[in-house]
């Protein structure tokens, strides 16, 4: 195990659904991190919180919404998504100043 | 801007016989490099770092890399390949802004080991 873990594993819902996916981290970082995996497709960063504030949004439509009430927890809020939102969702955590970046084993997301 | 290129998107090799996974990079200055292991329906587990201590890297599970700078390579080997080494792989480079890095991802390489 990395220490990060995420819930749930899998996930269906459909386009008028809200659903909320969670991150925990228990490795002591301060860092959290967002990603999008399709298929075919590299990694794409979506968003970045260091010490609980947001530092980067990598473009990511609205309907969803990261939220970081403390360094060891990271959710993404989902709502009215699309068929093409459908993907591998992984979070991640790093120590402050650092780039070792440690993965969660992510939430296969299914939009119908 | 920085950038990672996995020149093969599908490697196969037997069992036993050395691994080869090829990647060059971009980067406007000294990066520091990994190289990330994806097993089917897993997360990423890290297999390595290159952070200019030493251009031969060690990992984990008998892989490692060498850092060519002048060929802007970062080539995964591993001598002999075992049938749990079937995965896909990516090559990252990284930009630390800040205090939270920033990887780049390459497109992956799906390893197969056939007996």
């Amino acid at each position: 195990e990395t220490g990060v873990t995420q819930t749930p594993r899998h996930l269906v819902m459909g386009m008028t659904n809200k659903k909320s996916l969670k991150c925990e981290q228990h490795l002591g970082h301060n860092a959290m991190y967002w990603y999008k995996q399709s298929a075919k497709k590299p990694l794409e960063l979506m968003f970045v919180y260091n010490f609980k504030e947001q530092t980067e949004n990598n473009s990511v439509p609205s309907r969803f919404s990261p939220e970081c009430p403390n360094s060891s927890h990271l959710f993404l809020h989902l709502h009215t998504l699309q068929p093409e939102d459908s993907a591998l969702y992984l979070c991640a955590s790093s120590p402050s100043g650092t780039d070792t970046q440690y993965f969660g084993p992510g939430t296969r997301l299914t939009v119908l | 801007a920085q950038s990672v290129t996995q020149l093969d998107s599908h490697v196969s090799v037997s069992e036993g016989t050395p691994v080869l996974l090829r990647c060059n990079y971009s980067s406007s200055y000294s990066p520091s490099l990994f190289w990330y292991v994806q097993h089917p329906n897993k997360g990423l587990q890290l297999l390595l770092k290159y952070t200019s201590a030493a251009t031969l890297v060690k990992g984990i599970n008998g892989f490692e890399a060498e850092f060519k700078k002048s060929e802007t390579s970062f080539h995964l080997t591993k001598p002999s390949a075992h049938m749990s080494d079937a995965a896909e792989y990516f090559c990252v480079v990284s930009d630390l802004a800040g205090t939270a890095s920033k990887l780049t991802f390459g497109t992956g390489t799906r390893l197969q080991v056939t007996l």
